[in-house]
């Protein structure tokens, strides 16, 4: 089974810095890879999705961006945060199986702007 | 109109009761269906899937699919304290995924 570890857990960064977030996958070759935000109370929001090295899909305008610079690694990154940033950043894979889709979620990082 | 919409919450139900959460959606070539439980603070943890229509059960927990009416919905048997928690419904694709805001249901001893 595949296994999604983000790093960091937690953390606090002021405003105007940047950010750099990282998810890799174990168990898997060739996963859809996503991006969400949960802003606190709120459901997901999907950020980016990637089906492939180098290939990025961005659905919302913002001050972020992704990259995919290897099968199975995941960034999130910013060159100046927001105070609106702050909120559960929880990276996913999707690993197709003979029936279906199955997508499974790393455990997450908490970013608070200040 | 949202492409996933959940029913409104919040639900509460009393221990050992059946809870019934709802779900429907717009795409319809969508072909995979999903519930996730999360809990406070915590990520999305997978609970069912279902492909096909008709019922899914996997223990206490039956995944029920009915295409013709978009919809879908997860029923919860001998509902019990540790199940409360936010329940989302989840339609994933190939290389997109669409989550609906969630219903948070709490049993109560």
């Amino acid at each position: 089974s595949q296994t999604i570890h983000q790093w960091p857990a937690t953390l606090v960064q002021p405003v105007g810095s940047p950010l750099s977030l990282e998810c890799t996958v174990e168990g898997t070759s060739n996963p859809n890879l996503y991006w969400y935000r949960q802003a606190a109370g709120r459901g997901l929001q999907l950020l980016f999705y990637s089906v492939g090295i180098g290939q990025i899909s961005s659905e919302v305008p913002q001050n972020l961006s992704a990259s995919r610079p290897q099968d199975r690694q995941f960034i999130l990154s910013s060159k100046k945060l927001l105070l609106s940033d702050s909120g559960f950043y929880l990276c996913a894979g999707t690993l197709p199986t003979g029936r279906g889709y199955e997508q499974y979620f790393g455990p997450g990082t908490r970013l608070t702007v200040t | 109109q949202k492409e996933v919409e959940q029913n409104s919450g919040p639900l509460s139900v009393p221990e050992g009761a059946i809870a019934s959460l709802n779900c429907t959606y717009s795409d319809r070539g969508s072909q995979s269906f999903f519930w996730y439980r999360q809990y406070s603070g915590k990520s999305p943890e997978l609970i069912m899937f279902i492909y096909s229509n008709g019922d899914k059960e996997d223990g206490r927990f039956t995944a029920q699919l009915n295409k013709a009416s978009q919809y879908v919905s997860l029923l919860i048997r001998d509902s019990q304290p540790s199940d409360s928690a936010t329940y989302l419904c989840a339609v994933i694709g190939a290389g997109k995924s669409t989550f609906g805001d969630g219903t948070t249901l709490t049993v109560k001893p």
